[in-house]
């Protein structure tokens, strides 16, 4: 499988900032995601980062509260926008890995964030 | 609305003996399924995969699918307590390999 790399691991912000989360994979991927997971909650797809062109956005996110960027294969960031304490979350990267019995999604180590 | 359904627990076990994770699906178009683990401030680790009816095997670990129930579930055998963790369940449909997730179960493994 890929190795995903993310950055911030952890962090507190302040209210009314923004923040942004990077995503490296050791692999070219095709398929990048970003979830979010509340507290006590499951995960929640937030959107697919498409490379070269705009992300595609789950109901209830929207571009400018959660721009994200897809440069290329191996690289993306997601950025939390003036940030209030319900965006205090784990913000997940993920890929789609193709394996021989079929593809499989993998996650980075989280973004941990708590708005203060 | 594609839903994955799970009993969030907690599922307490002895160590040694098997532990019962069970989920089900609302999509009858879901084709892959998946188990991941979660332990306490981490992230989620993929412990199983299953695409087709029956039985999956991978150590202790047992992945059942039933999909004309739409039932997936996770055995895993001689519990220990490293095994007490959150299990999360997941489907993604056919043309999509984009997963939903159901709520998770909490497993306590207890010595």
């Amino acid at each position: 499988s890929a190795v995903i790399s993310q950055k911030p691991s952890r962090d507190i912000c302040q209210r009314g900032t923004s923040l942004t989360i990077q995503c490296q994979v050791d692999s070219q991927v095709t398929m990048m995601f970003w979830y979010r997971q509340q507290p006590g909650q499951s995960l929640t797809l937030i959107a697919t980062a498409n490379q070269g062109s705009e992300a595609t956005y789950e109901s209830g996110f929207v571009i400018d509260k959660f721009p994200i960027s897809r440069p290329n294969l191996t690289f993306s960031t997601l950025t939390v926008s003036n940030m209030s304490p319900e965006d205090s979350s784990i913000y997940l990267c993920s890929v789609e890995w193709a394996e021989n019995s079929g593809n499989t999604i993998y996650f980075g180590e989280g973004s941990w964030l708590t708005v203060v | 609305q594609k839903e994955v359904e799970q009993n969030s627990g907690p599922l307490s076990v002895p160590e040694g003996a098997i532990a019962s994770l069970n989920c089900t699906y609302s999509d009858r178009g879901s084709q892959s399924f998946f188990w991941y683990r979660q332990y306490s401030g981490k992230s989620p680790e993929l412990i199983m995969s299953i695409y087709s009816n029956g039985d999956k095997e991978d150590g202790r670990f047992t992945a059942q699918l039933n999909k004309a129930s739409q039932y997936v579930s996770l055995l895993i055998r001689d519990s220990q307590p490293s095994d007490s963790a959150t299990y999360l369940c997941a489907a993604a449909s056919g043309g999509s390999y984009i997963p939903t997730f159901g709520r998770g179960t909490s497993l306590i493994v207890h010595p």
